[in-house]
């Protein structure tokens, strides 16, 4: 079985750009979370999807937005990217009520 | 202002020896846990994970133990191995496993462990 994938896997952006960000899930699985990684703040939750709705949202500002297809593939958008933005952007799947998430190997996203 | 990174803890063992790689977990609600191995340049791999409803779980040279009186996490992993040199994150899930499943884990800040040949 595939495992999560993530495209783009290296992303370059000036500041005030936006960017979006895409995640396929694991077959099957139709819940979706993302993650951003930086090495000041470690790995922290930015949203999860389930069924195409948001089901919770982390402590991000409106710039960072998400969404889920119906085929559970999910895509995240950051508006008036910031120096700041600059991580790595993980997205990981799982089935319900099962708990365990896999991870995509991540965008790696540099603002410039 | 200048921003200061996270001071991972370390742990370097020689191969074959066992390693414990401990996590202290922050919200007494919390009743599913996961432990991640992180390589450079890849994602978290999912190691193990525990309900709060055991205190300990097996899987492959890999063992979690869980006291949820002080809030700490282990994870134990026999004969060391140079291919098992990553990060290793715990994860807490408040929501838990059973029932709907809510996708925010909150991870620990990390572990880094080296395995000298």
């Amino acid at each position: 079985k595939a495992g999560v994938t993530q495209t783009p896997r290296y992303l370059i952006k000036t500041r005030g750009q936006q960017v979006t960000l895409s995640c396929s899930p694991i077959s099957g699985h139709r819940s979706v979370s993302w993650y951003q990684q930086t090495p000041g703040q470690g790995l922290q939750f930015l949203f999860e999807y389930f069924s195409e709705t948001q089901r919770n949202k982390g402590n991000f500002p409106g710039r960072f937005s998400g969404r889920q297809f119906s085929n559970s593939r999910s895509e995240m958008n950051v508006s008036t990217l910031e120096l700041g933005d600059s991580a790595l952007y993980l997205c990981a799947s799982s089935l319900p009520p099962a708990g365990e998430q896999y991870f995509g190997p991540g965008t790696r996203l540099t603002v410039t | 202002g200048e921003s200061v990174g996270l001071h991972l803890p370390t742990l370097s063992v020689q191969e074959g020896d066992n390693s414990i790689i401990n996590c202290a977990y922050s919200n007494s609600a919390s009743d599913y846990f996961i432990w991640y191995k992180q390589e450079s340049g890849k994602g978290p791999q999912f190691i193990i994970d525990i309900r709060s409803n055991m205190d300990k779980r097996q899987g492959q040279r890999v063992t979690v133990l869980l006291n949820k009186t002080v809030k700490h996490l282990s994870l134990q992993i026999a004969a060391t191995q140079p291919g098992d040199s990553a990060v290793y994150f715990c994860a807490e899930n408040p929501h838990g496993a059973g029932g709907t499943s809510y996708g925010k884990l909150t991870f620990g800040q990390g572990t880094i462990l080296t395995v000298h040949p």
